[in-house]
């Protein structure tokens, strides 16, 4: 089965720190990505990488940053975490190129930014 | 740019009723569509994809979704529910632009009530 793993489940964070959001894969994927969800928004694209050392902006990158050094890990960054980024923050993996190929998640980052 | 419409916030079903939640897609091309779950404290599941084919598609747990290219729709069904389908499900289209998979763009989600 493929695995996404993120590093907490839980965070609590207080304005203006930098924080790492970090995401594992464990099935080869070139392609990961970051949302967030927020309640009545949905799942928001963050960014997107689809190869090593690559990455695009994805719906509402402001905010955020992220680095994808290694296939499998692909870490979101928020340079000074605001209140407003407080949500869900959930990543994802899928092989092959097109958009056609499943999307597989993980469980979820639920960050607090007080 | 691509968009999902869910029109229903929440759903009450009973259990062993039949179950429709609605999705319309705007998308210029085909698109590729999915429909994912996500039930309480967990991440989120595939249930089923349509890529191209058969508009009819089946997918886990007893879910089956139908593409209406003019109505442009993709509507999930199950003929009889169940107290564990409780749950948000979400619509969802992928795109392509060129530069490799994008990233899928979601509905803001149904919200599945299931009364005993």
């Amino acid at each position: 089965d493929v695995k996404v793993t993120q590093s907490s489940r839980y965070l609590v964070k207080r304005t203006g720190e930098k924080v790492f959001l970090e995401c594992v894969q464990d099935m080869d994927h070139e392609n990961m990505f970051w949302y967030r969800q927020d309640p009545g928004l949905g799942l928001r694209l963050i960014y997107f990488s689809y190869d090593v050392k690559m990455k695009e902006k994805g719906d509402i990158p402001e905010g955020y940053s992220v680095s994808r050094e290694k296939k499998e890990r692909f870490s979101l960054i928020l340079e000074s975490a605001s209140t407003n980024q407080t949500s869900m923050y959930l990543c994802a993996s899928s092989s092959g190129s097109r958009g056609r190929y499943e999307q597989y998640f993980g469980p979820g980052t639920r960050l607090t930014v007080t | 740019a691509q968009s999902v419409t869910q029109p229903d916030i929440h759903i009450t079903v009973s259990e062993g009723a039949s179950l429709e939640l609605r999705c319309n897609y705007s998308y210029g091309a085909t698109p590729y569509l999915f429909w994912y779950v996500q039930s309480p404290g967990q991440g989120l599941q595939l249930l089923l994809k349509y890529f191209s084919g058969d508009t009819l598609v089946q997918g886990i747990k007893g879910f089956e979704a139908e593409f209406k290219r003019s109505q442009s729709s993709f509507n999930l069904r199950k003929p009889s529910v169940h107290w564990s389908d409780a749950a948000e499900y979400f619509c969802a289209v992928a795109a392509y632009s060129g530069g490799g998979a994008d990233g899928l763009t979601f509905g803001k989600g149904t919200h599945l009530i299931i009364q005993p």
